[in-house]
């Protein structure tokens, strides 16, 4: 079985170019999730999607962020436009449903480097 | 407000050297408690957990105990191997939420 993979590994884009990145969820997982680690702190939450949802996007830093998951499969984390301060690793999971106990799959990341 | 406090690395060890990586978190209630490893390479896995106090999460001859009173989850293991140089991620979550909580992760690198 598939684990969550990310599209692309590794993006470098000048400042006030648009990116996208993409997750695609373990097939039949409903929940999926995106995180993000700056500069080698803390990773931190952005949002959690149930199926097609936004069920929680908290952690989301600003509007410049776009977070989608049309049909409820995989999902695109959109920045437009890039900011220096974006630069980190993006990291997506999922899970199945069944409620908060059900273990989160990490894909390998997304390394967005902004110039 | 809730956070995780891990130590600092990079942590360099010899094989078969014994290791400690020490987390505490700071939370409003009682999670439960997660050690995440990430190899060269690859995505971010569940290494252990625990849910409740005095529980003990064991895996791949890592260890780690909820310790409620002190607020901490060091993990450990007796004697580490090249194959365990990674980053190590402690974490947590509340009973009520999705939502993890991570430290700023610990680089371990064992020397042959």
């Amino acid at each position: 079985e598939a684990g969550v993979t990310q599209f692309p590994s590794h993006s470098v884009i000048e400042k006030g170019q648009t990116v996208t990145l993409r997750c695609d969820p373990i097939s039949g997982h409903d929940n999926l999730y995106w995180y993000r680690r700056v500069m080698g702190k803390e990773i931190k939450f952005l949002l959690h999607f149930v199926k097609e949802s936004k069920q929680d996007e908290s952690g989301m830093p600003n509007n410049r962020f776009l977070a989608e998951r049309t049909g409820g499969t995989y999902s695109t984390l959109k920045v437009q436009p890039a900011e220096l301060e974006d630069s980190g690793v993006y990291f997506c999971a999922s899970s199945q449903a069944g409620g908060v106990n059900t273990e989160a799959f990490f894909g390998q990341g997304t390394r967005l480097t902004v110039v | 407000g809730n956070s995780v406090t891990q130590m600092e690395g990079p942590v360099t060890l010899s094989e078969e050297a014994f290791l400690t990586i020490n987390c505490t978190y700071t939370a409003t209630g009682y999670p439960s408690l997660f050690w995440y490893v990430q190899y060269p390479g690859e995505g971010l896995q569940l290494l252990l957990k625990a849910t409740k106090a005095d529980d003990k999460g064991s895996n791949k001859g890592f260890e780690a105990t909820y310790r409620k009173e002190t607020t901490s989850f060091h993990l450990e293991k007796g004697s580490v191997q090249v194959s365990d140089s990674a980053v190590y991620f402690c974490a947590f979550r509340m009973d009520s939420s999705y939502k993890l909580i991570f430290g700023s992760g610990t680089r371990l690198l064992v020397r042959p």
